[in-house]
């Protein structure tokens, strides 16, 4: 079946410019996570989301970054104001539950370049 | 707070060698953990992971790990590898509880040459 997709694959803006980042996760999943992944930090977690609310927002690392998730299935990570260190690649996963022992599966990412 | 190592950010080997990429973690708590892969221009994918029972798990392509938890750590090991197996290996752990996130190593490369 269909795995996670996320749009645009790659997005090159300009500082302060706002951007949006899409994830569609798998068919029936509740649980969506969006991470980070950059050269000099590797992989982190962003925010969790279980249904349409996000119970666990901890890793945004800033105001300018926020994230909604509409009818329990396509989620939006918008980053305001962006800046040259938001520059990684986005990733988004989904697990059918959120229990700890579920498999997260992975979308593609969204590679952002911010000039 | 959970955390993980991993070692060796390169690991370059010769096909059909056998390898092992280090892994340890910290946590106070009782954890999972896992290993994803990562092959070139591709998204990360789950390898294997340890859920409880017996320490040692496997992969469909070979590939092992066992659960060490006096040593905190869960090495992944494949006896011999393929030119295939090129590809960015993360160890990540998590909270033995809903909703948390995977805690990832900053990886290792496997680089297979022939």
């Amino acid at each position: 079946g269909a795995g996670v997709s996320q749009s645009p694959s790659n997005k090159v803006t300009e500082k302060g410019k706002d951007v949006e980042l899409r994830c569609d996760p798998i068919s029936g999943h509740t649980a969506l996570y969006w991470y980070r992944q950059s050269l000099g930090q590797g992989l982190e977690f962003l925010i969790y989301f279980q249904g349409n609310s996000a119970p666990d927002k901890s890793g945004l690392p800033s105001d300018r970054f926020s994230a909604e998730r509409t009818g329990g299935s396509v989620s939006t990570l918008t980053i305001q104001r962006t800046q040259q260190e938001d520059s990684a690649v986005y990733l988004c996963a989904s697990s059918p539950r959120a229990g700890a022992g579920e498999t997260q599966y992975f979308g593609p990412g969204t590679r952002l370049l911010v000039l | 707070a959970q955390s993980v190592t991993q070692l060796d950010s390169q690991v370059p080997v010769f096909e059909e060698a056998p390898v092992e990429l280090r892994c340890n973690y910290s946590s106070s708590v009782s954890v999972y953990l896992f290993w994803y892969v990562q092959y070139p221009n591709q998204g990360l994918q789950l390898l294997l992971k340890y859920l409880s029972g017996s320490t040692l798990v496997e992969s469909i392509n070979g590939f092992e790990a066992e659960f060490n938890k006096s040593q905190t750590s869960f090495h992944l090991r494949k006896p011999s590898v393929h030119i295939s197996d090129t590809a960015e290996y993360f160890c990540a752990v998590r909270k033995n509880q809903a909703g948390t996130a995977l805690i990832f190593g900053k990886g290792t490369t496997l680089s297979v040459s022939s």
